[in-house]
């Protein structure tokens, strides 16, 4: 079945460090990816996604790039802010499998630190 | 235009009680998701409804838990006789259309703590 890993949190940097946050998944068919933030108290909101391979999301200086070869999503900032401090979660689609359902990945918390 | 409301946004039972989650998707969305969060986890999808159907309730516990989207007026979540492992953040998403554009509207959420 399809599934999506993510790299276990918490992800603790200082301000303008590089992130990165590694997504992989499983999926029996040509999923969509996205990436989704959740801010403290809040529900979650759509930060990036890409539908197809090789295509680049991005939003808010975060980037993510679709590699099928290597079944991987990893999500990026060359600089983050203290208000990127939040849990950002990995999901994918698959028309093939679960076709009305994102599969979720557990979330990574990131804290930035002034 | 008006994100998916959700409320109460806070709500507190004690053990025995009911507890009712109302969610109004947005505009035009006649699509809704309920995801279940516990404290420090991800998000565990509950069910899926469209205007007066369930179409998948297979994260639903078979036991107290029921969910409703009326044709008119907010998709409920209904929880009877509620225990402490209810306590979690419910969430109630919604889209346009079913299928597997993925992108969900979130609402913000209601947390409920049961005593």
């Amino acid at each position: 079945g399809n599934s999506v890993t993510q790299m276990e949190g918490p992800v603790t940097l200082s301000e303008e460090a590089f992130l990165t946050i590694n997504c992989t998944y499983t999926a029996t068919g040509y999923p969509s990816l996205f990436w989704y933030v959740q801010y403290p108290g809040e529900g979650l909101q759509l930060l990036l996604k890409a539908t197809k391979a090789d295509d680049k999301g991005s939003n808010k200086g975060f980037e993510a790039t679709y590699r099928k070869e290597t079944t991987s999503f990893h999500l990026e900032k060359g600089s983050v802010q203290v208000s990127d401090s939040a849990v950002y979660f990995c999901a994918l689609s698959d028309p093939v499998d679960s076709n009305y359902q994102l599969i979720w990945g557990a979330g990574t918390k990131l804290i930035i630190k002034p | 235009n008006a994100g998916v409301m959700q409320n109460p946004r806070h709500l507190v039972r004690r053990r025995g009680q009911e507890a009712r989650l109302r969610c109004s998707p947005m505009k035009g969305h006649s699509h809704v998701y309920w995801y279940r969060q516990l404290p420090e986890e991800g998000l565990k999808f509950m069910v899926y409804l469209q205007k007066e159907n369930i179409i998948d309730e297979s994260g639903m516990p078979k036991e107290r838990f029921s969910a409703e989207f009326p044709k008119e007026g907010p998709s409920i979540l209904r929880i009877q006789q509620v225990v402490r492992g209810d306590s979690a953040a419910y969430f109630c998403a919604s889209s346009p259309t079913g299928g597997n554009t993925g992108e969900l509207f979130f609402g913000e959420g209601s947390r409920l703590t049961v005593l």
